[in-house]
């Protein structure tokens, strides 16, 4: 099945600074979500991007499909913005439907 | 915006005990979902069902499992005897199709005892 690989593992920011959150998969996508995971639990969608570029706000995120990667960029960060950022693919070899998970890359923002 | 909503958000059970876990996804989604996160790890796929049958399942997802869509708007999980290692946050997912988005609940926090 596909691979997915997040780095880093952890990351720790002053707030304001900017961070770039990187993801490789092992084979072809058709789909690719970025989610926060809160203090809570919850697991916040962030993008739904297989390919191209998105911006929200202080977030946007690039997939390169074709190298098979992608990449998550925080601008700004913000104390809020601390947790865990996991990258999921769901793609042919793996089964259309079924995401898997990346390990994540957990933030910690501090004042 | 609509939203899957998941109850409960804490359940507390005895080891040995069946357990059963409700979801309502967005209602014109059509494939449905169940992941776990054990703590402090990955989050992994269970199962996903569409047009009321399992369309693929991990091997994770064992005879202790099922799921079922007992009517048109709700999607359950039920662990039959459940074990300690079964302790874990359970997220129900769902899409319009099987190329979409996964929109994903809150999740319902499961402490076997």
């Amino acid at each position: 099945g596909i691979q997915v690989e997040q780095s880093p593992p952890d990351l720790i920011l002053q707030e304001g600074a900017n961070s770039t959150l990187r993801c490789n998969f092992s084979d072809s996508v058709n789909n690719l979500q970025w989610f926060h995971q809160n203090p809570w639990g919850q697991l916040i969608n962030l993008f739904y991007i297989p390919s191209g570029t998105k911006q929200n706000g202080r977030l946007s995120a690039t997939t390169v499909a074709t190298e098979r990667y992608s990449l998550l960029y925080i601008s700004s960060s913000q104390t809020t913005d601390s947790g865990v950022y996991f990258c999921a693919v769901g793609g042919l070899s793996g089964g259309y439907n079924k995401l898997i998970f990346g390990a994540g890359t957990r933030l910690a923002v501090h004042p | 915006e609509p939203e899957v909503t998941q109850t409960p958000s804490h359940q507390v059970t005895q080891m040995g005990q069946e357990v059963i876990l409700r979801c309502v996804p967005i209602s014109n989604h059509l494939y449905f979902y169940w992941y776990r996160q054990i703590l402090g790890q990955k989050v992994e796929f269970l199962v996903s069902f569409y047009n009321n049958e399992i369309s693929e399942k991990s091997e994770i997802f064992d005879d202790q499992f099922s799921v079922e869509r007992p009517d048109g708007s709700n999607f359950t999980l039920k662990i039959r005897s459940t074990k300690l290692e079964d302790s874990a946050m359970y997220f129900c997912a769902s899409s319009v199709d099987r190329n979409q988005p996964q929109h994903f609940g809150d999740g319902t926090r499961l402490s076997i005892l």
